[in-house]
């Protein structure tokens, strides 16, 4: 099974600061298939990115994200206030379809 | 617009089952695939399985094999999945999410299930 290793695990910025997210597999990903998803307390994750670096529906432009092979990398270009919240990179080509451990973006 | 609603909490006994549902409405039921996944209190998220309704086939994570079994009803847009032998790891919510080719652009509310004696 292909292991997502996020970094850094917390993420201390201000509003309006660049967010720059890592996620690295264990193997192999392909840029088809590697996800990015937000979730804040009690609620459900978001998907935000797909396919490495294509928007979900609806998701601002500020979101975007990069990379191939094993690493990809997820920014939050100027950090609104309802961008604190955890993030998540996921692969979904091959079963299992792991998920890294995530990054708390939080109020510096 | 896609919607899932899921089933209500549970709180069940260590070695019981549970069978949680995924009632979907809007977008193709049958194309898409309908996957499960959970979070443990503070973890991140873990993949369980899914089910392509259009085929009716299922597959699972090894770590879930001979423990659950996803099914889906074409006739009511509704997936469910069955845990069995529940043990107090368990204890998680549950999501439903869909979307094509496994990818989750869709997600249920959730569902709690607490596993205690």
């Amino acid at each position: 099974e292909i292991v997502l290793t996020q970094s850094p695990s917390t993420l201390s910025l201000s509003p309006g600061e660049r967010a720059t997210l890592s996620c690295r597999a264990s193997q192999s990903v392909g840029s088809s298939y590697l996800a990015w998803f937000q979730q804040k307390p009690g609620q459900a994750p978001r998907l935000l990115i797909y396919g490495s670096s294509s928007r979900a529906t609806g998701i601002p432009d500020r979101f975007s994200g990069s990379g191939s092979g094993t690493d990809f990398t997820l920014t939050i270009n100027r950090l609104e206030p309802e961008d604190f919240a955890f993030y998540f990179c996921q692969h979904y080509g091959a079963s299992p379809y792991t998920f890294g451990q995530g990054t708390k973006v939080e109020i510096k | 617009q896609v919607h899932l609603v899921q089933s209500g909490a549970e709180v069940k006994k260590p070695g019981s089952s549970v069978k949680v549902s995924c009632k979907a409405s809007g977008g193709t039921f049958s194309s898409d695939s309908l996957n499960w996944v959970r979070q443990a209190p503070g973890q991140g998220p873990e993949w369980m399985g899914r089910i392509l309704p259009i085929l009716d086939v299922a597959n699972y994570a090894q770590k879930f094999l001979g423990r659950v079994t996803i099914t889906a009803d074409k006739s009511t847009g509704t997936a469910y999945m069955d845990l069995s032998s529940l043990r107090s790891d368990d204890t998680a919510v549950y999501y439903c999410a869909r979307g094509p080719n496994s990818r989750l652009d869709f997600w249920g509310q959730g569902t709690l299930v607490i596993v205690s004696s």
